[in-house]
């Protein structure tokens, strides 16, 4: 079942916020996000593993909240390099050992 | 350094032939992926492997099949290509089953 994202686009200008909502109607054992860049391969930003915990990586984190089978990932104060499509993958609790399952992406842009 | 890379990256065929995709990884690891990129669609999982002599279907099977003989490599075979076959595959491995998947560069495939 694949994980439904929100917003489908965004824009911003250089030093904005923006959340990025993963949700699925299942019951979740981890979560992970991956950035895309045009005509580029994805690239791993972080996992999340049920438990409720928050992650970081300098301006970019995440949290999952495995009640609500809900992650959001938090870009503060963006800059021109994190524009790109912005992935999360999902694998279900019972099905541990599944391979990930990736929502349809959120397209981030962020001008000068 | 360790790789993954997938051949050929660009690919034109005709519609009804057999054509096979190569991914090899110098990672070392046991986990392989295979998915399809399309516009509106994002990643979507074709099959993967837990191990040599390991396969699994993904979302959008039908049509394609895998075999994995060895660690390092996982080619996807389209036993009759058609038009709908048409995107951009990428290949993923990963050292621990649900861990961060490492993706390469990615073969674009023309069916005609």
């Amino acid at each position: 079942q694949q994980p439904v994202q929100s917003p489908q686009a965004v824009i911003l200008r250089e030093g904005e916020d923006a959340v990025i909502n993963c949700s699925s109607s299942k019951a979740l054992y981890s979560v992970h996000w991956y950035r895309q860049k045009h005509g580029e391969a994805p690239v791993f930003l972080m996992i999340l593993l049920k438990g409720g915990e928050q992650k970081g990586h300098e301006k970019i984190s995440a949290s999952f909240n495995e009640k609500k089978q809900q992650s959001s990932l938090y870009l503060t104060a963006s800059q021109l390099s994190y524009s790109g499509t912005y992935f999360c993958g999902t694998a279900e609790i019972n099905q541990a050992g599944t391979a990930l399952i990736f929502g349809k992406g959120t397209t981030l842009s962020v001008s000068s | 350094d360790a790789e993954i890379t997938q051949s050929p990256r660009h690919k034109i065929t005709e519609t009804g032939r057999q054509v096979t995709l190569a991914c090899h990884q110098t990672w070392n690891h046991n986990n392989m992926f295979w998915y399809r990129q399309d516009l509106g669609h994002g990643l979507r999982l074709i099959h993967y492997s837990y191990g040599v002599q390991d396969t699994n279907k993904g979302e959008v099977s039908d049509g394609y099949s895998v075999s994995r003989s060895n660690t390092e490599d996982l080619p996807l075979t389209l036993e009759s290509a058609a038009s709908s076959q048409t995107s951009v595959y990428f290949c993923a491995s990963s050292g621990w089953t649900g861990g961060e998947q490492y993706f390469g560069p990615g073969t674009r495939l023309t069916v005609t």
